[in-house]
């Protein structure tokens, strides 16, 4: 069994669409939980980050996790054109380097 | 400010050679890892640097990998003998704390 898994879509929605990005993990003690986003070509970048349990609010983008059943969403509100990209689930391990999922792909159509 | 840079972007080589990949950490950023990121296979951990401290090396998927960090600084991740399955795109992420990694925009090797 795999850290993170994560379904890789892809997923497509019309613009204004609330998105749901999921991923379950196998490890109880984990303890941090990150979401990043990569356009095509590019690095991933840092959209948020949330420690335990309970829900984090940033703009458009709420990250929720749910320790008793291990698993982590990322709701996009209002989603734009330009939310277009691949999102990564990821954990921390206690060593300090990140366990990824395999990415949901998610084009927003106009 | 300037954020993790990586050269060269694009690397085409022969299997069987050697190459050289290169990271330039966010300055002050203590911590340094690459990670490997093949097609449909997510990202890959291969070796975390911190500080003066020896590197974790857990994930490096053979002895033909290797790495080091010069001056807590610049990093160099070595692979000899390339093979095909080498392929993908190398990223690096620097960071202050390990939840939040920024990553470089990567290179992408192609074994041929």
């Amino acid at each position: 069994q795999k850290e993170v898994e994560q379904d890789p879509g892809p997923l497509s929605v019309p613009e204004g669409a609330i998105v749901s990005l999921n991923c379950t993990y196998s490890n109880s003690a984990f303890q941090y939980f990150m979401w990043y986003r990569q356009y095509s070509r590019k690095g991933p970048e840092l959209l948020m980050y949330t420690y335990s349990s309970g829900n984090k609010e940033d703009g458009r983008f709420t990250a929720q996790v749910d320790k008793s059943s291990k698993y982590i969403s990322l709701f996009i509100r209002d989603s734009q054109p330009s939310d277009s990209a691949t999102y990564l689930c990821a954990t921390l391990t206690g060593a300090n380097n990140l366990f990824f999922g395999t990415g949901t792909r998610l084009t927003v159509i106009p | 400010g300037a954020g993790v840079s990586q050269s060269p972007s694009n690397k085409v080589t022969e299997k069987g050679k050697d190459v050289e990949l290169r990271c330039d950490p966010i300055s002050g950023h203590t911590a340094l890892y690459w990670y490997r990121q093949s097609l449909g296979q997510g990202l890959e951990f291969l070796i975390y640097f911190q500080g003066n401290s020896a590197p974790d090396k857990s994930g490096l998927p053979s002895d033909r990998f290797s790495a080091e960090r010069t001056g807590g600084s610049v990093s160099t991740l070595t692979i000899q003998r390339t093979q095909q399955e080498d392929s993908a795109v190398y990223l690096c992420a620097s960071s202050w704390s390990p939840y939040e990694q920024y990553f470089g925009p990567g290179t992408r090797l192609t074994v041929t």
